[in-house]
């Protein structure tokens, strides 16, 4: 059964910092991995998509990282804003799809 | 390009009493899914569907939950009857294609939610 984790639970950093979201899975047999946004009482907002096949993705300030073999995804967000301040989850495509709980981002001014 | 569209946005029922929420996805995407995120956790799949034909469905508690996506368009997601547990917001996604690695067909876009509240 697949399990994802994301470390950490919540963080708060001050605005300008560069910054490192983590995301674990247990199996390693999937076919993308999804990062996404939500702000308080709002749905999911797709960020990137890697295949399983890529190793990263960039839009913008943001970059995803891919490492089957270790389990591993990070979401680097560059020069943060207060702007960034939302939930981040990342979601594996396995059978079935399993999102992991998220991080709490707050970007202080 | 319009999104994917739910309703009703909220609802509150008794427990015992039955719900069904209503999705439309993007125009053309073959793939749609229907999520419970309950407070504080990530959303979980209930069931997927691809055209009108069921992908996964191993997480909808099927003695109360049902859903349906006639003409591989359109889908309701039912519950019946309701207990305390269910409370949470139900989403949709939808996504162009199937689960086949090597494709961004499979990325998905997400509506706004139904919040459900069950008392």
């Amino acid at each position: 059964k697949q399990e994802v984790t994301q470390i950490p639970a919540a963080l708060s950093v001050p605005e300008g910092e560069n910054l490192v979201l983590n995301c674990s899975f247990t199996d390693s047999a999937i076919y993308n991995l999804q990062w996404f946004r939500q702000d308080p009482g709002k749905g999911l907002t797709s960020l990137l998509l890697i295949q399983s096949s890529q190793r990263e993705q960039t839009s913008g300030r943001l970059n995803a990282s891919l490492d089957k073999s270790s389990g591993r995804s990070t979401l680097y967000i560059a020069a943060s804003q207060p702007g960034d301040s939302a939930t981040y989850l990342c979601a594996v495509g396995s059978r079935p799809l399993v999102f992991g709980k998220g991080t709490r981002l707050s970007v202080i001014a | 390009e319009a999104g994917v569209a739910q309703s009703p946005r909220y609802k509150i029922i008794e427990k015992r009493q039955s719900v069904a929420f209503w999705c439309n996805p993007i125009s053309g995407h073959a793939t749609l899914y229907w999520y419970q995120q309950i407070l504080g956790q990530g959303p979980k799949l209930l069931i997927q569907f691809q055209n009108n034909g069921v992908v996964d469905d191993s997480q909808l508690p099927k003695d109360r939950f049902s859903a349906e996506r006639l003409k591989g368009v359109d889908s309701t997601l039912k519950i019946q009857p309701a207990k305390l547990e269910d409370s949470a917001v139900y989403l949709c996604a939808s996504s162009p294609g199937g689960t086949s690695g090597g494709s961004s067909y499979n990325e998905q876009f997400f509506g706004p939610g139904t919040r459900l509240t069950v008392l």
